[in-house]
């Protein structure tokens, strides 16, 4: 039982390049959900998914897309990376019993 | 928008001294959630209070829900070397489906 599971674990990218974060979860959880911890700032929502089929804007969208591409992947890609974007993103997912249940993180490091 | 805020952010405390963390919120909630996050790791779920003035325990753990449902507390009795992390509180975000994390309290104890 994996849980959700994020990929890749590290990356660094250069300024202006793209890539695209993926997530999975084997749970059957309706929502998913992206973050990102900065230090001192905690957890900010950068978008999340309600249901398959949609998807929302969280705290912190600009510079980002996502992609439900169905009950269990949610995808988050940056299209033209900045230094601002450096930082370790969690992907994470919530069923009808509460709380989240998070992946391992990606760190991001664009210079 | 809705602020959680987390008093201290920080503490170091000698092996079996006791410790707790403050959660604020800018509004009332529905519920709030708490995390556990190691050093390195990823945010782990440890409780859900939802009742006006809830109290719930985990072995050396105590959370509390205000009267007012808008603060919270967690407090570790005889804290161990196992309880070193960051600690988060969570709510409901208004008008999303998401949660909205508080900043955290690092807890650093030494043996």
């Amino acid at each position: 039982n994996a849980g959700v599971t994020q990929t890749p674990k590290f990356q660094v990218l250069k300024t202006g390049q793209s890539m695209t974060l993926q997530c999975a979860q084997d749970m059957n959880h309706n929502s998913m959900y992206w973050y990102r911890q900065d230090p001192g700032m905690g957890l900010r929502l950068i978008y999340y998914s309600a249901s398959e089929g949609t998807t929302d804007k969280g705290e912190v969208p600009n510079g980002y897309n996502v992609s439900r591409l169905n009950k269990r992947e949610f995808s988050l890609r940056l299209e033209s990376a900045a230094p601002s974007q450096t930082s370790v993103y969690f992907c994470a997912s919530a069923g009808r019993v509460y709380g989240y249940t998070f992946g391992s993180g990606t760190r991001l490091t664009v210079v | 928008g809705q602020q959680v805020m987390q008093i201290p952010q920080y503490q170091h405390v000698q092996e079996g001294e006791d410790f707790t963390t403050y959660c604020n919120s800018s509004t009332t909630l529905s519920n709030i959630q708490w995390y556990k996050q190691r050093p390195g790791g990823h945010p782990v779920f440890l409780i859900q209070l939802v009742k006006s003035g809830e109290v719930k325990k985990q072995k050396r753990l105590t959370f509390q829900f205000g009267e007012a449902k808008k603060n919270s507390s967690l407090h570790i009795t005889a804290t161990q070397t196992t309880d070193v992390g960051t600690y988060f509180c969570a709510g409901p975000s208004p008008g999303r489906r998401a949660l909205t994390f508080g900043s955290g309290t690092r807890l650093q104890v030494q043996p």
